[in-house]
């Protein structure tokens, strides 16, 4: 049982370059959801998806989009990546409450 | 419990003694609340909930406490082992649809000495 899992693990861009973060989950959830962490903080929503065909705004969206493809499957999407996306960026699904995250994504915009 | 900037509080336990951390919430309106543990280079890892109609709720080897006389959250790790170091978050939510977001708190780093 895999649960979620994230790809690509490590990624470096530049200013400008654009990139998808994959996420998967095994688990048949409902919802699934975007977090990116900064160092020494919290988790901070970007993006969430409460079923297979709708995606909704969190806390901090802007620079990003998503795709609930299907619903095993939720991207996230830096159009034109900044400096300050520099983070790392976790995905999980779950029910209303108790939530399973992935192993995360450590993304640098230089 | 709380997190000033970039520097994480850290507390630092004997293997083998009690763990107690702590977690200031910021809404009266929170019915929820959940510790997650993080470890180096992993996502959070559930370890308990508890709703706010209860103050107290035992897992095993852990336990928490919720005042909300005071918005306060506690979790109580006994006999802190090796294996538990790595940084605790507390979160809270209000509401049940998954457009309720968690809220999550700065986290603190629990070292265990050998």
């Amino acid at each position: 049982n895999a649960g979620v899992t994230q790809t690509p693990k490590f990624q470096v861009l530049k200013t400008g370059q654009s990139m998808t973060l994959q996420c998967a989950q095994d688990m048949n959830h409902n919802s699934m959801y975007w977090y990116r962490q900064d160092p020494g903080m919290g988790l901070r929503l970007i993006y969430y998806s409460a079923s297979e065909g709708t995606t909704d705004k969190g806390e901090v969206p802007n620079g990003y989009n998503v795709s609930r493809l299907n619903k095993r499957e939720f991207s996230l999407r830096l159009e034109s990546a900044a400096p300050s996306q520099t983070s790392v960026y976790f995905c999980a699904s779950g029910g209303v409450e108790k939530l399973f995250f992935g192993s995360g994504t450590q993304l640098s915009v230089l | 419990g709380e997190s000033v900037g970039l520097h994480l509080p850290t507390l630092s336990v004997q293997e083998g003694d009690n763990s107690i951390i702590n977690c200031a919430y910021s809404n009266s309106a929170s019915d929820y609340f959940i510790w997650y543990k993080q470890e180096s280079g992993k996502g959070p890892q559930f370890i308990i909930d508890i709703r706010s109609n209860m103050d107290k709720r035992q897992g095993q080897r852990v336990t928490v406490l919720l005042n909300k006389t005071v918005k306060h959250l506690s979790l109580q790790i006994a006999a802190t082992q090796p294996g538990d170091s790595a940084v605790y978050f507390c979160a809270e939510k209000i509401g049940h649809n998954a457009g309720n977001m968690l809220t999550f708190g700065g986290g603190t780093r629990l070292m265990v000495k050998p």
